[in-house]
């Protein structure tokens, strides 16, 4: 079974840039999450879809920060404009089901580094 | 709100050595546990998980034990290996918000 893919894998940008992230779910996973984890801390949840649907985007710094699931399927995040602090990596996870018993499975994620 | 805090490291251990990595939480309700891992240049990977009270989770020759009474779920292993050298982070997920909150995460090292 293959896991949960992003692309890139890598990215660098001026502050003020735009950049995007590209995640594939475990097929037939209905939950998408995005996680940020900055250098030394554990990943934070920015947003969760549940199919195309957003569940939680608390988290989520709605005025630079925005995410779309189309069709339920993949999914892309996008920072516009990027400031320093968003150095980060950026984890796409996915889900069976909406469940607190469910596993989250985790890409590689996207080092993203804002210069 | 929902809470966990862990051990800080790093951590640097020799083989065989017995490892305790403790972590405690705070959340509402009845929250579910776990353990991931990342190897290094590898991505996050579940270890183990526990979703109640008293629930052993292991895997790979690491337990851990959800003990209600104390809010923790430590992570145990009797003997490590080089190869458990990883960043290890304990998590929850509580009832109504089905999204996990992670600890700072420990980086362990074991040498041969």
């Amino acid at each position: 079974e293959a896991g949960v893919a992003q692309s890139p894998r890598y990215k660098i940008i001026e502050k003020r840039q735009s950049v995007a992230f590209w995640c594939n779910p475990i097929s037939g996973h209905a939950t998408l999450y995005w996680y940020q984890q900055i250098l030394g801390q554990g990943p934070k949840l920015l947003i969760q879809f549940q199919n195309n649907g957003v569940v939680d985007d608390s988290q989520l710094p709605k005025d630079r920060f925005s995410a779309e699931r189309l069709k339920g399927v993949d999914s892309t995040l996008k920072i516009q404009p990027a400031k320093l602090e968003d150095s980060a990596v950026y984890l796409c996870a996915s889900s069976f089901q909406f469940s607190r018993t469910d596993t989250q499975y985790f890409g590689p994620g996207t080092r993203l580094t804002v210069l | 709100g929902n809470s966990v805090t862990q051990m800080e490291g790093p951590v640097t251990l020799s083989e065989e050595a017995f490892l305790t990595i403790n972590c405690t939480y705070t959340a509402t309700g009845y929250p579910s546990l776990f353990w991931y891992v990342q190897y290094p240049g590898e991505g996050l990977q579940l270890l183990l998980k526990a979703t109640k009270a008293d629930d052993k989770g292991s895997n790979k020759g690491f337990e851990a034990t959800y003990r209600k009474e104390t809010t923790s779920f430590h992570l145990e292993k009797g003997s490590v290996q080089v190869s458990d050298s990883a960043v290890y982070f304990c998590a929850l997920m509580s009832g109504g918000s089905e999204k996990l909150v992670f600890g700072k995460g420990m980086k362990l090292t074991v040498n041969p």
